[in-house]
C-alpha cells in the first residue's frame, strides 16, 4: 500500500533556531518527492522537488534530501522566521499513472515562537 | 503564485441545501483535481479531470458531483448537504502528463450545520 508518513506530528521552536522535518514512503514504482508549505487556511505551496537521482534540493532557508534507498526525506530549516509557522506536507508521485497520482503525508505543523 | 482560484473561501450552510463551490484556473492546465482535507489530516482526492468533458471519482468516495464544460472552470456540487461534508475543499490544476506539479488553489472552509 503506497503510503507517506511523517514526524513530528507538530513542533514548536524558537526564532532563529534550526529544525529537521521527516518522511517516510512506501510509495511505488517512484517519481518524485516534494514538500508543500501551507498557511492556516490556504492551499499548499510548492518548496522543493526532488526526482530519484536528486539527494539534495535547497531554497532558500529550506533543504530537503531523499535517500531513495532507505525511502526517507528530510526537510531542514534554517534560522526560523515566525512566517516559517505552517504545515509542512511530504507529498510523493509514482509514475505509474499519467494522472500523476500524489500521495500525501499528515503533514507536520510547525509553529516558530518569538 | 499560481493563478488558480475558489469561491466562496468560507460557507456555513444548512443541512439539505444545495451548493456549489467554483474553482478557475487561468493556466490553461488541462488537468484539474478536487481534494477533500479535515484537520491534521492528509489531503484526500475526490474527484480529478484530464481535461473538457472528462471527469472521474478519486480514491475517496464522496456524494460530491463535478463537471468540466470549460478548460479554465471545474465546479464541485453538493446536491443536499449534511453535517458530514463539513471539511475544507481544495481544487488543483496540473499540466501535461505523469507527475507535473500540481497548483492549489487557496480552498473552501464548508460547514453544514
Amino acid at each position: 500500500k503506497n503510503q507517506v508518513e511523517q514526524s513530528p506530528q507538530s513542533l514548536i521552536i524558537l526564532e532563529g533556531k534550526n529544525c529537521t522535518l521527516q518522511c517516510n514512503y512506501t510509495v511505488s514504482p517512484f517519481s518524485n518527492l516534494r514538500w508543500y508549505k501551507q498557511d492556516t487556511g490556504r492551499g499548499p505551496v510548492s518548496l522543493t522537488i526532488m526526482t530519484f537521482s536528486e539527494n539534495t534540493k535547497s531554497n532558500g532557508r529550506y533543504t530537503a534530501t531523499l535517500d531513495a534507498d532507505t525511502k526517507q526525506s528530510s526537510l531542514h530549516i534554517t534560522a526560523s522566521q515566525l512566517s516559517d509557522s505552517a504545515s509542512y506536507i511530504c507529498v510523493v508521485s509514482d509514475r505509474g499513472s499519467t494522472l500523476g497520482r500524489l500521495y500525501f503525508g499528515r503533514g507536520t505543523q510547525l509553529t516558530v515562537w518569538p | 503564485e499560481a493563478d488558480i482560484y475558489q469561491t466562496p473561501r468560507y460557507l456555513v450552510i444548512g443541512t439539505g441545501k444545495k451548493i456549489t463551490l467554483e474553482c478557475s484556473q487561468t493556466m490553461g492546465h488541462d488537468k484539474m483535481y478536487w481534494y477533500q482535507q479535515d484537520p491534521g489530516m492528509e489531503l484526500h482526492l475526490i474527484h480529478y479531470s484530464y481535461g473538457v468533458n472528462s471527469t472521474e471519482k478519486g480514491d475517496l468516495s464522496s456524494e460530491s458531483t463535478v463537471s468540466r464544460i470549460r478548460t479554465e472552470h471545474f465546479p464541485l456540487t453538493l446536491e443536499s448537504a449534511r453535517p458530514s461534508h463539513t471539511s475544507q475543499y481544495l481544487c488543483a490544476s496540473s499540466s501535461g502528463t505523469g507527475s507535473r506539479e500540481q497548483y492549489f488553489g487557496p480552498g473552501t472552509r464548508l460547514t453544514v450545520t
